[in-house]
């Protein structure tokens, strides 16, 4: 199994921040990485797949990139709607297996 | 509007069965892959198993292989999964997922685009 870690684990930030999530996978793959947004009280949200790929909607603000092991989701400058717990997901074998969460506050 | 509605969940105790259930509305069901995803209240997001728009692609964590089992209806668009052999380690709350692929296969691109709100399992005796 590949086993998905990430950090930091939260990360206090203020409007207008740019901030940076890593994600590291315990094999290396390319391109099958997603990243979810979660709020409290409310089911995740698809924000990029494919590892760079933006879901149609998604604010530009949001960017992936990455390869091999180490997977990175940024936020140029954040806003008050993206207060939230951040996600990964691999989906390069079987089982599927996401990160543990990096909460944004 | 697109909507994943999911139903069944319940108390129970450990070693018995429970079946949820997914009503899809809003997309053309039988066109995508659909898995199913758990979380621990206050914890972190588990993928428990997928299945394709035709049934012939399906996978399951580890956790849960052999004692749980997906499966869909694409004429009711509805999708199930009967969980058996229930553990404590179960308890959750159970999310309806739509894939954006129409197959449930490894390396490929998988975006979880629809979820449902859940559905609450809870396992004790």
């Amino acid at each position: 199994d590949i086993q998905m870690t990430q950090s930091p684990s939260s990360v206090s930030a203020s409007i207008g921040d740019k901030v940076t999530i890593t994600c590291r996978a315990s094999q290396p793959f390319t391109n099958w990485l997603a990243w979810y947004q979660q709020k409290p009280g409310k089911a995740p949200q698809l924000l990029i797949y494919a590892e760079s790929i933006l879901k149609h909607g998604v604010p530009s603000r949001f960017s992936g990139s990455g390869s091999g092991t180490q997977f990175t989701l940024t936020i140029s400058s954040l806003q008050p709607d993206d207060f939230a717990t951040y996600y990964c997901l691999q989906t390069n074998t079987f089982p599927f297996t996401f990160g543990p969460g990096t909460t944004v506050d | 509007e697109v909507q994943l509605v999911e139903s069944g969940g319940d108390l129970v105790q450990p070693g018995r069965s429970l079946r949820l259930f997914c009503a899809a509305s809003g997309f053309n069901f039988g066109d995508s892959a659909m898995h199913w995803v758990r979380q621990v209240p206050g914890k972190g997001l588990e993928w428990v198993a997928g299945l394709g728009w035709n049934s012939e692609t399906i996978a399951y964590a580890d956790s849960v292989k052999g004692r749980f089992t997906i499966s869909r209806d694409n004429a009711n668009k509805t999708l199930f999964l009967q969980m058996d052999n229930l553990r404590t380690e179960d308890t959750a709350l159970y999310y309806c997922v739509k894939d954006m692929n129409i197959v449930v296969v490894a390396a490929a691109l998988h975006g979880f685009d629809v979820w449902g709100q859940g559905t609450l399992v809870a396992v004790s005796s």
